[in-house]
């Protein structure tokens, strides 16, 4: 069965630093994948995508993610951390592909301090 | 255009009842998927519905059950509700096909207590 994996339920990050939250995934066949964010009492909401093509994707709000096909991972990571990025943050990947069902990943709390 | 549309927002039930929840997707989004968050649990896979027919269901009992109308509204059913039933429960829409391309827009979700 597909899963996914993100190492460290928190991580916390000084603004303007580097964020780096973790997501692995178990499977001999690329899947799709998905980091999607949610702040607090809201729905999910895309940051980006890997489908096929480019490793390197990049998504909105200064996040990008590269897909290592050799590691099975997928990252996610922002040069500089902003205030309003403290949101929960979550891996997800689709074998179907599509994004209509999805294995998530337990999601990461992003803390920033000022 | 207007995003995808959960009602209610919040919802108290007790134990044993049933409660129905809602889902309108975006305009012209064939495809709706819906999920249960819960902190011990996570984000969890329920089922989809597209052309008023279940496509995929995750794991989980009977009864979990949902439903699509020909506008692609949904609705999903819980039945004799249970203190583990307490949940944001999400809805997406997207369009359907085999694009891969298709994304899913999440609403803003319907949170459950049961008492």
């Amino acid at each position: 069965a597909q899963s996914v994996t993100q190492l460290g339920s928190h991580v916390s990050v000084s603004e303007g630093a580097l964020v780096l939250l973790r997501c692995n995934y178990s499977s001999s066949v690329p899947p799709y994948l998905f980091w999607y964010v949610q702040y607090p009492n809201q729905g999910l909401q895309l940051l980006l995508k890997y489908t096929t093509g480019a490793t390197l994707v990049k998504g909105i709000n200064g996040f990008e993610a590269e897909f290592k096909k050799s590691e099975t991972s997928f990252h996610l990571t922002k040069p500089s951390a902003h205030m309003s990025d403290a949101a929960e943050y979550f891996c997800a990947v689709s074998y179907s592909g599509s994004a209509r069902q999805l294995t998530f990943g337990s999601g990461t709390q992003l803390t920033v301090l000022p | 255009k207007a995003g995808v549309t959960q009602t209610p927002r919040y919802l108290i039930k007790t134990r044993g009842q049933q409660v129905t929840l809602s889902c309108s997707p975006i305009s012209g989004h064939r495809s709706v998927s819906w999920y249960q968050q819960t902190p011990g649990q996570g984000l969890q896979f329920l089922f989809e519905y597209f052309s008023e027919t279940q496509r995929n269901k995750g794991n989980f009992p009977g009864r979990f059950s949902g439903r699509q109308f020909s506008n692609s509204r949904s609705e999903m059913n819980v039945s004799t509700l249970e203190l583990g039933d307490s949940a944001l429960y999400l809805c997406a829409s997207s369009l359907f096909g085999t694009d891969t391309n298709t994304e899913a827009f999440f609403g803003q979700g319907t949170r459950l207590t049961v008492v």
